[in-house]
């Protein structure tokens, strides 16, 4: 069973057109994390939320904002997607953040911006 | 300098065979590190997680250097369905966690 899962699979916007990407968990963890991966690359962390504690990557775009109404949901705003955020946006989650957690991912989104 | 780099190969390989694959990272205070697999489209998913005396699971070996700090992966007797892009993943502080470009790893039969 699917333990973090993410919706939509593929998401196709227009340049300019607000989207929302969800992310929902079943594990109860208390860390979720979004990422971004462009094609050949690594994914790039965007923020993350620690419990209630939002934490921002010095370098998202202040067009991406997120938010997470309860432990087991999570959402990705992108106000104004450019054509430059065409991506697989992954959504992941920790347990907690010490040394050894590791991540699990959601199968993610991939987003085209036309 | 990127914080974690890796070969992003390919390395294309005969079935049976043995691959080695390295990782470096910048930052010393590097606590954690793990190996996950990633197939083309999908998400990561954890390989294994790489501890200071080595560890194995399997055919996968996985080997950390704290003094060069690279830590390393070898796969053994290769299968068809070990291609993939293998990253390599770096935790370096409560939430910082990088993750390099990849290694791509294809076998061929």
């Amino acid at each position: 069973d699917a333990m973090v899962i993410q919706n939509p699979r593929y998401q196709v916007t227009q340049f300019g057109k607000p989207v929302t990407l969800s992310c929902s968990q079943t594990l109860n963890h208390n860390v979720m994390y979004w990422y971004q991966q462009k094609s050949s690359q690594a994914p790039k962390l965007l923020f993350h939320y620690y419990d209630k504690d939002f934490n921002n990557e010095a370098d998202t775009p202040d067009n991406f904002q997120s938010r997470r109404p309860n432990t087991s949901f999570c959402f990705l705003d992108i106000r104004s997607p450019g054509l430059g955020d065409t991506a697989m946006y992954l959504c992941a989650t920790s347990r907690d953040r010490g040394d050894n957690e590791k991540l699990f991912f959601g199968s993610g989104t991939q987003l085209s911006v036309l | 300098r990127k914080e974690v780099e890796q070969d992003p190969g390919p390395f294309n390989v005969p079935e049976g065979a043995t691959v080695a694959f390295n990782c470096t990272y910048s930052n010393s205070a590097s606590q954690s590190f793990f190996w996950y697999r990633q197939d083309c489209r999908k998400e990561p998913k954890l390989l294994m997680s790489v501890y200071s005396s080595g560890n194995e699971d399997g055919r996968f070996t996985a080997q950390l250097n704290r003094a060069s700090q690279y830590i390393s992966l070898l796969i053994r007797d290769s299968k068809l369905s070990d291609s993939a892009t293998y990253l390599c993943v770096v935790r370096s502080s409560a939430s910082k966690i990088i993750f390099g470009s990849g290694t791509r790893l294809s076998i061929r039969p």
